[in-house]
């Protein structure tokens, strides 16, 4: 069982909006801006897709967007299209001074 | 752009060794925490160990602490992971990473 929640997977038509959940505590999610999403394809590394619960780096598409309520931070991506179907993880910094990870999020493009 | 390239990896013993290097470029190295991640085949992202911006601070997950150690060279833009008592379980896809950047892996293999 994973420390951070997240749906095992959301499907999406291209053009479409959907949002990943990412459910943590106080005492990662909801108490730092340390909060994480990468994407990973099939046989790929993981790519970081956004960082301090919204900021993207170089290169990340303007399609991906972050948020943060409580203790639950949020991934929006924007006009689905067929390549952001991939797996989709959140981690964040915690409390105890280590980092968690969500289990996952399959994203399918149909 | 952000480059994080880890070495080091192979195949091992029960029982054995292995140091993992990651080697950092495009960022101001000093400002970021570095982890390891690792992963299985077919499996999530578990995070292994982290280290602060100087080194002077370390974090392991309970399946690692007194096996593995974290650490880095700040003149080298590196950080390292020290395995042993390496475990057929430790087998994975070992990946370095920041806030920022990841790494393209290197793979353990602990096997007789």
């Amino acid at each position: 069982q994973s420390a951070l929640t997240q749906p095992a997977s959301m499907s999406g038509s291209p053009g479409q909006s959907i949002t990943i959940s990412c459910t943590g505590t106080s005492s990662d999610v909801g108490g730092n801006k340390y909060v994480t999403w990468v994407q990973q394809h099939p046989g790929k590394a993981p790519k970081v897709i956004l960082y301090e619960v919204s900021k993207r780096p170089s290169g990340a598409s303007n399609r991906f967007s972050g948020s943060k309520s409580g203790n639950t931070a949020s991934l929006t991506i924007s006009g689905l299209q067929a390549e952001d179907e991939a797996d989709y993880y959140c981690a964040s910094h915690s409390a105890s001074g280590n980092c968690l990870f969500g289990g996952g999020t399959h994203l399918t493009v149909v | 752009e952000v480059l994080l390239v880890e070495s080091g990896g192979g195949l091992v013993q029960p029982g054995g060794s292995l140091r993992l290097s990651c080697a950092a470029s495009g960022f101001t190295f000093t400002n970021y925490w570095m982890h390891w991640v690792r992963q299985a085949p077919g499996k999530g992202l578990v995070w292994v160990s982290r280290v602060d911006h100087y080194g002077s601070d370390t974090k392991h997950a309970d399946f690692v602490e007194g096996r593995f150690t974290v650490s880095r060279d700040n003149a080298k833009n590196t950080v390292f992971l020290e395995m042993t008592g390496l475990r057929v379980d430790d087998s994975a896809m070992y990946y370095c990473f920041t806030d920022v950047g990841w790494g393209q892996g290197t793979l353990v293999t602990v096997s007789s």
